[in-house]
């Protein structure tokens, strides 16, 4: 497509609840990125794909947070049992490969865990 | 440790210079980047500055590197009332970006 498409943009969900967030990248771009940005917080880094695997996946907060790439193209990030401090603005980007000429970024699913 | 540092609120009036600063730490940065957001969107890639450079102009935007210091600086010229936003410095590691706080750039007539 010609930009990052993410979706659902808004997502409000009852604590305990499992939720999915999608990210489709541009087209070709092989390197896709998950960052979280919370009220007042910078972006933090979660976790990164080149192709399906996931060199990086240091960020993840705690177990309960996985994602996955399939096809080298769409990627999933899946919160399990949701806790109110996960509520923030959760932002894909992805890139041609590890590059050192910046990222195309979504617009970002708001996650509000009630 | 990675750690990108930025002040967190700026206002000006329009038709100033509004200078936003930044300080890093991984010196081994090959390049350095300038995001702006707006209320509601993604992130929006400004400009970036190799690390062997000491400045980048571009039409309003100025980008000063200070490798000593692990300094970088964006300076917009005629800030207008669209340049209301959050921007954020980041730096590349060896395989990601890591982002700065954000500054809330504010503009008044």
């Amino acid at each position: 497509g010609a930009g990052v498409s993410q979706s659902p943009s808004n997502k409000v969900t009852e604590k305990g609840k499992d939720v999915e967030l999608r990210c489709d990248p541009i087209s070709g771009h092989t390197a896709l990125y998950w960052y979280r940005q919370s009220l007042g917080q910078g972006l933090e880094f979660l976790i990164y794909f080149q192709g399906n695997s996931a060199p990086d996946k240091s960020g993840l907060p705690s177990d309960r947070f996985s994602a996955e790439r399939t096809g080298g193209s769409v990627s999933t990030l899946t919160i399990q049992r949701t806790q109110q401090e996960d509520s923030a603005v959760y932002l894909c980007a992805s890139s041609y490969e590890v590059t050192n000429y910046g990222y195309t970024f979504g617009s970002g699913t708001r996650l509000t865990v009630v | 440790g990675e750690d990108v540092e930025q002040s967190l609120f700026l206002s000006v009036r329009e038709g100033d210079s509004s200078v936003i600063n930044c300080t890093y730490t991984d010196s081994s940065s090959t390049y350095l980047y300038w995001y702006k957001q707006e209320p509601g969107a993604g992130l929006q890639l400004l400009t970036y500055i190799f690390s062997n450079m000491d400045m980048k102009q571009d039409q309003r935007l100025t980008v000063l590197l200070n490798k000593k210091d692990k300094h970088l600086s964006l300076r917009i010229a005629d800030t207008q009332t669209g340049d209301s936003a959050i921007y954020f410095c980041a730096e590349i590691t060896t395989d990601k970006l890591i982002f700065g706080t954000g500054t809330r750039l504010q503009v008044f007539p």
